[in-house]
C-alpha cells in the first residue's frame, strides 16, 4: 500500500516567517502534486512536479521533488495571512490511475 | 464550464437509510474519484473508475458502491448508512496529473 506521510501536521506561524512542510513515502511516485484547500471548499491544485529533483516556484512558494520520487517539500517565503488552509500532497502511482493524498499540513498565519 | 459537479451538498440520514451521491462531469475526463474526508484529515480514496464500464477499489471501500454507465456521471451509493460514514465527500475527475475537484457532500449520519 502507498503511503504519503505529511508534516507537520499543524503549524502556526506569524505573518512574514519562512516555513517548509514535508511529504515523505517509501514508494516511488510518477508525479507528486501539491493542493491548498480552504474551508468549505474542495482541493485545488497548486503545482505538479514529474521529474527526480525538479524544483518549481509559484510566486514565494517553492516545491521540490525528491531525486529518487519518493518525496516532496514545500517552502514558504514571508509568509500572509492568505496562506491560511490545508495542505495536500499527492501522488500518482505508477500505473498512473490512482491519487493518493497524504494527510495534509493544516497552516495558520497570524498577522 | 462546470467543471466537477456533486449533488447534494448536505443531507442528514438515519442509520440503516440509503442514499446515493451524485457526481457528473464535463471535461471528458476518463479517470474519476471518490474521496472522504474527515474533520481535520486528509483525502482518503473509496472508489475509482478509469473509464465508462471499469471501476475499482481504493482504500476504503466498505459500505459503498459505484457504478460508471457514462464518462460524465460517477455515482456514489450507500446502501446502509452507519455514523462511521459521517465525512465530507469529494469527487473528483482527472486530468493527466492534475485533478479537479467538486465542492463536496456534507453526509452526517445520526
Amino acid at each position: 500500500t502507498q503511503l504519503l506521510e505529511q508534516s507537520p501536521q499543524f503549524l502556526s506561524i506569524q505573518e512574514g516567517e519562512n516555513l517548509t512542510v514535508y511529504c515523505n513515502s517509501s514508494s516511488v511516485f510518477s508525479s507528486l502534486q501539491w493542493y491548498r484547500q480552504e474551508p468549505g471548499e474542495g482541493p485545488v491544485l497548486l503545482v505538479t512536479v514529474v521529474t527526480g529533483g525538479e524544483v518549481k516556484k509559484l510566486k514565494r512558494l517553492t516545491f521540490q521533488f525528491g531525486d529518487a520520487r519518493k518525496d516532496s517539500s514545500l517552502h514558504i517565503t514571508a509568509a500572509q495571512p492568505g496562506d491560511t488552509g490545508l495542505y495536500l500532497c499527492a501522488g500518482e502511482n505508477t500505473g498512473g490511475f490512482k491519487t493518493i493524498f497524504g494527510a495534509g499540513t493544516r497552516l495558520f498565519v497570524k498577522a | 464550464n462546470a467543471g466537477v459537479t456533486q449533488t447534494p451538498k448536505f443531507r442528514i440520514l438515519k442509520i440503516g437509510q440509503s442514499m446515493t451521491l451524485q457526481c457528473t462531469q464535463d471535461m471528458n475526463h476518463n479517470y474519476m474519484y471518490w474521496y472522504r474526508q474527515d474533520p481535520g484529515m486528509g483525502l482518503k480514496l473509496i472508489y475509482y473508475s478509469v473509464g465508462a464500464g471499469i471501476t475499482d477499489k481504493g482504500e476504503v471501500p466498505n459500505g459503498y458502491n459505484v457504478s460508471r454507465s457514462t464518462t460524465e456521471d460517477f455515482p456514489l451509493r450507500l446502501e446502509l448508512a452507519a455514523p462511521s460514514q459521517t465525512s465530507v465527500y469529494f469527487c473528483a475527475s482527472n486530468a493527466l496529473t492534475e485533478a479537479f475537484f467538486g465542492q463536496g457532500t456534507r453526509l452526517t449520519v445520526v
